[in-house]
């Protein structure tokens, strides 16, 4: 099984700031990687596929990047209705999710 | 665009079998080449993949879970449902319904989510 590890667990930053998020895959997934969004009471909701792919309806200050086995989101300018909870997924060997990073005020 | 709903019991007792049912709306599940899934989310665990079915009704699921894994699917009622059976306290979750743009994701539509909670 591959194991997807983020870091770091909490991010604290203010509106307008960048954000970074890493995920680290135990081992190869080429670019076999996504991201979701989840805020509370929600489904995850689909940011990007294929590590750098924008999903429909995704704003441009989400980006994704990284293959094989590190891997980034990077939000540029945080909007006050980024501050939520982001999973990675990969799809190379069946498919597992990271354990999440929050991303808060 | 497509939406999915899940519905069925929120309290299961241990050793009993939990169902679901995913009714999706505004698209049909036979279109495209699209495969529904169930996913379940519980602060243990975080995001558990449990299987995924095809309109035609070929299946595949997580092995930790296989054993006790059923899944259907209904196209003339755009519905498709599962089955956990011997469920014990850790089955306890948010049971979400999606779908799947390859064999093992990404998800790019989800149901809102529905809590099952397996207690006497």
């Amino acid at each position: 099984e591959i194991v997807l590890t983020q870091s770091p667990a909490t991010l604290s930053l203010s509106p307008g700031e960048r954000a970074t998020l890493s995920c680290s895959a135990s081992q190869s997934i080429s670019d076999y990687l996504a991201w979701y969004q989840q805020k509370p009471g929600q489904a995850p909701r689909l940011l990007i596929y294929d590590a750098s792919n924008r999903a429909t309806g995704i704003p441009a200050r989400f980006s994704g990047s990284g293959s094989g086995t590190d891997f980034t989101l990077t939000i540029s300018s945080l909007e006050p209705e980024d501050f939520a909870l982001y999973y990675c997924q990969q799809r190379s060997a069946s498919l597992s999710f990271g354990g999440g990073t929050r991303v808060e005020i | 665009q497509v939406q999915l709903q899940e519905s069925g019991p929120g309290l299961v007792e241990p050793s009993q079998t939990l169902s679901l049912t995913c009714t999706v709306s505004g698209g049909s599940i036979n279109s495209g080449s699209y495969n529904w899934n169930w996913i379940r989310q519980s602060a243990e665990k975080g995001l558990e993949w449990i299987g995924r079915i095809y309109a035609a009704g070929s299946t595949g699921f997580n092995p930790s879970l296989k054993s006790r894994v059923t899944m259907s699917v209904d196209t003339s009622k755009n519905q498709f449902s599962l089955t956990l059976g011997s469920v014990i306290a850790t089955d306890t979750a948010v049971y979400y319904c999606a779908r799947g743009v390859h064999k093992y994701g990404p998800f790019d539509s989800w149901g809102q989510g529905t809590l099952v909670t397996v207690s006497s």
